[in-house]
């Protein structure tokens, strides 16, 4: 079955302590990205990968980071957690072709206090 | 950058009830979605639809794309169907991939 897997799916943690959410495709995708979902802002790009080894920042990357290091693997890493990075965030992939069909993971809904 | 307007904001709906969804957006767009973010906040797959019309089950979406719109069209709601309603869009440009931009969303309840 095609797929994006995030882990976790919920996760608490204490502010300055590192962490990392997974994001795995299954369909051979060039192109990756996370979002952050917030109340009354809507849905919005962290960064993207256009392909192996090839990152760039999205509409709001500050205090995030990202790796491309295989194909199918996209992690999000947040090396000192605060407060206002507490949110709900999606992973999502697609072909790099554009206008082709975008899929997304769970969601992650990560809480930072 | 693309603006993306969805109405209404809000909608109540008995169940069976049919209701219509509306995303206007302000570009060209070589992509456009639908998704359902039920309770547990999964965002969930309706359609892929960058032009024309395409049906599944009771629901179905057009997007006129010359004109910068899409509906979807719910039928016989049911409580399941409760949720928030995203239209998504890619804006036009040759080459590679680009996010996607969402709108506000629908926020439907649907009550027995």
């Amino acid at each position: 079955e095609a797929q994006v897997t995030q882990n976790p799916r919920y996760l608490i943690t204490v502010t300055g302590k590192k962490l990392t959410v997974t994001c795995s495709q299954n369909m051979n995708h060039e192109y990756m990205s996370w979002y952050r979902q917030d109340p009354g802002l809507g849905l919005r790009q962290i960064y993207y990968s256009m392909n192996v080894e090839v990152t760039d920042k999205g509409d709001v990357p500050e205090g995030y980071k990202v790796s491309r290091k295989e194909k199918r693997n996209f992690p999000l890493i947040l090396e000192s957690p605060s407060p206002n990075q507490t949110s709900l965030y999606f992973c999502a992939s697609s072909f790099l072709q554009g206008g082709t069909e975008a899929f997304f993971g769970q969601g992650t809904r990560l809480t930072v206090v | 950058g693309i603006q993306v307007e969805q109405s209404p904001p809000d909608l109540i709906l008995q169940e069976g009830a049919n209701s219509t969804l509306r995303c206007n957006f302000s570009d060209s767009v070589n992509n456009l979605q639908w998704f359902h973010q039920n309770p547990w906040g999964q965002l969930i797959n309706l359609f892929y639809i960058p032009s024309g019309t395409k049906q599944n089950g009771r629901l179905s979406a057009t997007t006129v794309a010359t004109e910068r719109y899409s509906l979807l069209y719910i039928s016989s709601s049911q409580t399941t169907d409760s949720g928030v309603y995203f239209c998504a869009v890619e804006v036009k440009r040759t080459g590679t991939a680009s996010k996607l931009t969402f709108g506000t969303g629908t926020r439907l309840q649907v009550t027995l």
